[in-house]
C-alpha cells in the first residue's frame, strides 16, 4: 500500500496565523482526503483534494478556512487559516486508488495542531 | 446521507478473552464497502478489516472477523485471544461503491475505546 509522509507531525501556533500542512506520498493516487479529529472525537471529513482544481468541501468547511492545494497526483498541502483555539485539532490526511490497492484507504501520521 | 453508529464508547476485555464491538450504518445504497480501523495512541489510523456488502461470507483476519448482518444494517467486530496491543480506538467506516468522486470518501463512527486488562 501506499506510504504517507505528513508534515509537520505536530505544531504550536500563535492565534490569528495560519499553519500549511504537506501530505506527500510515494505513488500516484486517485483520491486524496483531509480530515480533521477533535480531541477525543472521531475523525470529519474536511474536503476531498482534487487534482488540478478546486477541492470539493463538506458541510461546515469553507475554502478561505482551509485552502487545500493538490498540484500532483503525489502531493497536497492543507492550510488552517487565522487559527483560533477552536481550530486545535489532529489533522490527517488520506489517500485511496492506489496501482495496487484500489479500495484501501491509507492514513497519514497525522499533525496535532494546538492554537494558543 | 449515510451515518454510521458505534453505541459502546467503551469496552474493556481481558487478556485472552473475546470481545465483540458493535457497528450499525444507515444506507439507501445496495453496494458499499464497510471497514475497521483502529488507532492506537500513536494515532497512525491501521485497517483491521474489510467488508464488500455484495459477499455474504464474513471477512476475517487472523483473530479478527466480522458478522456482517446486510438486512439489519449491522456489522459487528470480534476480537478473539486478546491481546495487550489490541487496546486502542476502533473505528467502524462506511464506504459508498458507486462511481462519483463524493461516494470514495468513507464516513466514520465516533469510536470505541477498547481496554484490554492484562
Amino acid at each position: 500500500s501506499a506510504v504517507i509522509s505528513q508534515k509537520p507531525s505536530r505544531d504550536i501556533c500563535q492565534r490569528g496565523t495560519s499553519l500549511t500542512i504537506q501530505c506527500q506520498v510515494d505513488s500516484q493516487v486517485t483520491m486524496m482526503f483531509w480530515y480533521r479529529q477533535q480531541p477525543g472525537q472521531s475523525l470529519t471529513l474536511i474536503a476531498t483534494a482534487n487534482q488540478g482544481s478546486e477541492a470539493t468541501y463538506e458541510s461546515g468547511f469553507v475554502i478561505d478556512k482551509f485552502p487545500i492545494s493538490r498540484p500532483n497526483l503525489t502531493f497536497s498541502t492543507l492550510t488552517v487559516s487565522n487559527m483560533s483555539p477552536e481550530d486545535s485539532s489532529i489533522y490527517l490526511c488520506s489517500v485511496t486508488g492506489t496501482a495496487t490497492n484500489n479500495y484501501g484507504y491509507t492514513f497519514g501520521s497525522g499533525t496535532r495542531l494546538t492554537v494558543v | 446521507a449515510q451515518t454510521v453508529t458505534q453505541s459502546q464508547p467503551e469496552m474493556s476485555v481481558q487478556e485472552a478473552e473475546t470481545v465483540t464491538l458493535s457497528c450499525t450504518y444507515d444506507t439507501s445504497e445496495s453496494d458499499y464497502y464497510l471497514f475497521w480501523y483502529k488507532q492506537p495512541p500513536s494515532r497512525q489510523m491501521i485497517l483491521v478489516i474489510r467488508q464488500e456488502a455484495y459477499k455474504q461470507q464474513n471477512a476475517t483476519e487472523n483473530r479478527f472477523s466480522v458478522n456482517f448482518q446486510k438486512a439489519a444494517k449491522s456489522f459487528s467486530l470480534k476480537i478473539s485471544d486478546s491481546q495487550l496491543g489490541d487496546a486502542a480506538m476502533y473505528f467502524c467506516a462506511y464506504r459508498g461503491l458507486n462511481s462519483g468522486g463524493s461516494n470514495y470518501k468513507l464516513t466514520f463512527g465516533k469510536g470505541t475505546l477498547l481496554t484490554v486488562n492484562p
